[in-house]
């Protein structure tokens, strides 16, 4: 079975307090994401990355920022978490896309709030 | 840019029903084409994975095809059970990058 841990399922912050959400997969796959899912709004990327040490702003990297210093975990961070940062997050892995493999698997995902 | 919508946003039928979840995208050019269920608080989990070579694929009750020269996947879902509820959304695979649509929610009622 595919796993795809996110280390938190709800958390609650204060704003501008430093938040972390770390991602584990173990199927070796070179692509990560982190989306956050708001209604209305449906899926939007944040951050991938194709490699280790290797990262892509996506649509709203705006006071976000990652990590990802081995191939099978991908943090996402605020820096200064701020109530407009409430939402649900969800991380996902998927094989090379080049090779026609882009199939994607998601984390349970984790509920932040931000008081 | 692609965009893939999902038409109607929600959806009830009653139990035993076969119904289609319908999902349309702009730019024809995809690799891949991934349907998804969402339970509410939940992550997505996949359901079916079309290839951009392929036309349709099968798992039990659900089969999903792909027209990709019309821009168009249909999910098909054999007679509904109360547990199929839940939010299906679609998702292709163009250049580096997934695009989502918003979902369908579905509700099957006993």
């Amino acid at each position: 079975d595919v796993k795809v841990t996110q280390s938190s399922r709800y958390l609650v912050k204060r704003t501008g307090e430093k938040v972390f959400l770390e991602c584990v997969q173990d199927m070796d796959h070179e692509n990560m994401f982190w989306y956050r899912q708001d209604p209305g709004l449906g899926l939007r990327l944040i951050y991938f990355s194709y490699d280790v040490k290797m990262k892509e702003k996506g649509d709203i990297p705006e006071g976000y920022s990652v990590s990802r210093e081995k191939k099978e975990r991908f943090s996402l961070i605020l820096e200064s978490a701020s109530t407009n940062q409430t939402s649900m997050y969800l991380c996902a892995h998927g094989g090379r896309l080049s090779l026609n493999t882009g199939e994607l698997f998601f984390g349970e995902g984790s509920r932040l709030t931000v008081l | 840019k692609q965009e893939v919508t999902q038409i109607p946003a929600a959806l009830s039928v009653p139990e035993g029903e076969n119904l289609v979840l319908n999902c349309s995208f702009t730019d024809s050019a995809i690799y891949n084409l991934q349907w998804f269920r969402q339970d509410p608080g939940k992550g997505l989990t996949s359901l079916l994975l079309i290839q951009s070579s392929q036309r349709e694929q099968t798992s039990g009750r659900l089969n999903a095809s792909l027209d990709k020269s019309s821009g168009r996947s249909t999910l098909y879902i054999a007679a509904s059970q109360p547990g199929d509820s839940a939010t299906y959304l679609c998702a292709v695979i163009t250049g580096n990058q997934f695009y989502f649509g918003t979902g369908t929610s579905l509700t099957v009622i006993p």
